[in-house]
């Protein structure tokens, strides 16, 4: 069966700070990857997919940025966090052509 | 612009008061309606696509309807560990627009 992991679980950075928010899928292959955030009471959003290693798409405009290494690997980075970049980090994979999307577990982001 | 609303905001029941929470959606090149349950604090938890108007899904209690413009998620005889976020969204070909959700608590 398939299985997605993010690490951290929670992170407290200060504003300035550099970024970097990792998730991996075990047990498919030439998945998509997303990642979204969602703020305090509100919708999640997308930022970013891949449908592939080196493929990937914005979203909305921000100081963040992703990069796909590896197959089954997503990374979300920033160069220096603003404090409107704290909130809820989802990942979440679907497979290749198909619709739905499953999540991870999430990474909660302080920025102080 | 896409939009997906629910309604309402929160909702609180009785244990084994049944109801209804609603999702209506203006998609563009919608290819799929999507529900998830989500936990304070963890990821979304897949429940249920539907594709067409007139499709219905189950899942124990739980049971999403599809209308051409909106969607329910019925819940009858809800238990205490039912209570969640009910999240709906629209969408397909890797992009999903996500309404508020519906915060549901059940009362023992």
């Amino acid at each position: 069966s398939q299985t997605i992991h993010q690490w951290p679980a929670t992170l407290v950075q200060p504003v300035g700070s550099p970024l970097s928010l990792e998730c991996t899928v075990e047990g498919t292959s030439n998945p998509n990857l997303y990642w979204y955030r969602q703020a305090a009471g509100r919708g999640l959003q997308l930022l970013f997919y891949s449908v592939g290693i080196g493929q990937i798409s914005s979203e909305v405009p921000q100081n963040l940025s992703a990069s796909r290494p590896q197959d089954r690997q997503f990374i979300l980075s920033s160069k220096k966090l603003l404090l409107s970049d704290s909130g809820f980090y989802l990942c979440a994979w679907s497979v290749l052509g198909a619709d739905t999307q499953y999540f991870g577990p999430g990474t909660r982001l302080t920025v102080l | 612009e896409d939009q997906v609303t629910q309604s309402p905001e929160a909702l609180r029941l009785q244990e084994g008061e049944s109801s209804s929470l609603n999702c209506s959606y203006t998609v563009s090149g919608l290819r799929g309606l999507f529900w998830y349950r989500q936990d304070p604090g963890k990821g979304p938890e897949f429940l249920f696509t539907l594709y067409s108007a007139g499709e219905e899904k189950e899942k124990e209690r739980l049971k999403a309807t599809l209308t051409k413009k909106e969607s329910f998620l019925h819940i009858t005889a809800p238990k205490p560990e039912d209570s969640a976020t009910y999240l709906c969204a629209g969408g397909g070909a890797q992009k999903l627009v996500f309404g508020q959700g519906t915060r549901l608590t059940i009362n023992p």
